[in-house]
């Protein structure tokens, strides 16, 4: 299996453009979760999905901040408009159940100027 | 809070030596997991000890799990250069991991 895919790896764009991480996640797994890292804040759970579904988006920061998983293979994060304070690593991670172990992407590096 | 809180923060060896990291929680959890992320990389599972459970070995990875004290150890024996990274204790409960700050681990040669 390839593992968790996420694109693009690097993301350089400039306040208040849009900007939309991709993940496709390893097949068969019904969980999706999309983590944020940053050096003052760590890792931080933004959203997950279970078969689709969003279950809990309380990490979610604000309303600028939407994801969505049109099929089981393939889950979006959208930030519009983006703002310097969204730099950070984004990372897509998926599991067989919520209980078990998660596999990382590599992860997105954003950075907003 | 869920999240785990790993002590110390950081924490510097010499290769061949033995690693101890310990992660302390605040509720009760189904299991707790390890994790570990080289810099510029992403997690990568490393061990997951389930609530029921007290020790788990995995190669060179030794997990204490203490439920009574809400805290778990990550002893690495035998470092090598290559151990060194980030570790991260995240302990699952409310059908979520919550991950702390890490330990930050560097093995010198």
């Amino acid at each position: 299996d390839a593992g968790v895919i996420q694109s693009p790896r690097h993301e350089v764009t400039e306040m208040g453009q849009e900007v939309t991480l991709r993940c496709k996640p390893i097949s068969g797994h019904d969980y999706l979760f999309w983590y944020r890292q940053t050096m003052m804040r760590g890792l931080e759970l933004l959203i997950y999905f279970n078969n689709n579904v969003p279950i809990d988006d309380s990490g979610m920061p604000e309303d600028r901040f939407s994801a969505k998983m049109p099929n089981a293979s393939f889950s979006t994060l959208k930030i519009q408009p983006s703002e310097p304070r969204d730099s950070a690593v984004y990372f897509c991670a998926s599991s067989l159940q919520v209980e078990e172990t998660q596999y990382f992407g590599p992860g997105t590096r954003l950075l907003v100027l | 809070s869920q999240q785990g809180e790993e002590d110390p923060q950081a924490l510097s060896i010499q290769e061949g030596e033995n690693a101890t990291m310990n992660c302390s929680y605040k509720t009760s959890i189904n299991n707790l997991q390890w994790y570990r992320q080289n810099s510029g990389r992403g997690l990568v599972h490393l061990i997951l000890i389930r609530s029921n459970e007290r020790e788990k070995h995995s190669g060179r990875l030794r997990v204490t799990l203490d439920t009574s004290k809400k805290s778990s150890s990550l002893l690495i024996t035998a470092s090598r250069a290559a151990d060194t990274a980030s570790y991260f204790c995240a302990p699952l409960g409310a059908q979520k991991l919550v991950f702390g700050q890490g330990t930050r681990l560097t093995i010198n040669p």
